[in-house]
């Protein structure tokens, strides 16, 4: 069936060290879009990629989506412990259905 | 301005009951999708609402249906429990049309089943 991995499952990165978490579906997406859940919540919209090579900046988050559209990368840059959470992509498969991946759990150690 | 609201927050039900998730979306937005997600896992899309409508449905089985309300608000209700239907059932709401649109999340339901 549609599936969406990420890697990696786990990070725990020193404050400061930078993060990379990839993307990586078995079908063509129609956009993706990036949310973090933060322990015991819920997850909180990032940002929303459609075109072919996108590349989007937030602050020190700075998103990609593949030539292919089949894949997308989050980095950030200068890890904080604001940023502990999970982070997930969702890719748009048709009009309507969104497809979680598997998630990466961030951790940072102060 | 309210986002969106679910209730009720925690809910234990035992093997064979029904049950039933309610969801009020962010004001604004008319469409809403329902989500379970299991522990340490993502959240899984179980079925979108629109205009009343169920307009896409995920590899849910037909225990789980929905309905959504003339103010936009919608229901989740799950048949005949299985253990494994445990979960955080979470409803996201965004706006009209395409879902070319972030979509807001509610704190979910945390369901156990005995």
């Amino acid at each position: 069936g549609q599936q969406v991995m990420q890697i990696p499952q786990y990070q725990h990165v020193q404050e400061g060290e930078d993060f990379t978490t990839y993307c990586n579906s078995s079908t063509t997406l129609s956009n993706i879009q990036w949310y973090k859940q933060r322990p015991g919540g819920h997850p909180v919209f990032l940002i929303q990629l459609v075109k072919s090579g996108e590349v989007k900046k937030q602050k020190r988050l700075t998103f990609q989506f593949g030539e292919a559209k089949k894949n997308s990368s989050l980095h950030i840059t200068a890890t904080q412990t604001t940023d502990v959470g999970t982070y997930f992509c969702a890719g748009l498969l048709g009009t309507y259905k969104y497809i979680f991946g598997t998630g990466t759990r961030l951790k940072v150690l102060a | 301005d309210a986002g969106v609201t679910q209730s009720p927050t925690h809910l234990i039900k035992t093997r064979g009951q029904q049950v039933t998730l309610r969801c009020s979306p962010k004001s604004g937005h008319d469409t809403v999708s329902w989500y379970q997600q299991a522990l340490g896992q993502g959240p899984q899309f179980i079925f979108q609402y629109y205009e009343e409508e169920e307009r896409q449905r995920g590899n849910f089985p037909d225990r789980f249906s929905g309905h959504q309300f003339p103010n936009y608000s919608s229901e989740l209700n799950v048949n005949a429990l299985l253990l494994g239907d445990s979960a955080l059932y979470l409803c996201a709401s965004s706006l009209t049309g395409t879902s070319n649109q972030p979509q807001h999340f509610g704190d979910g339901t945390r369901l156990s089943i005995l």
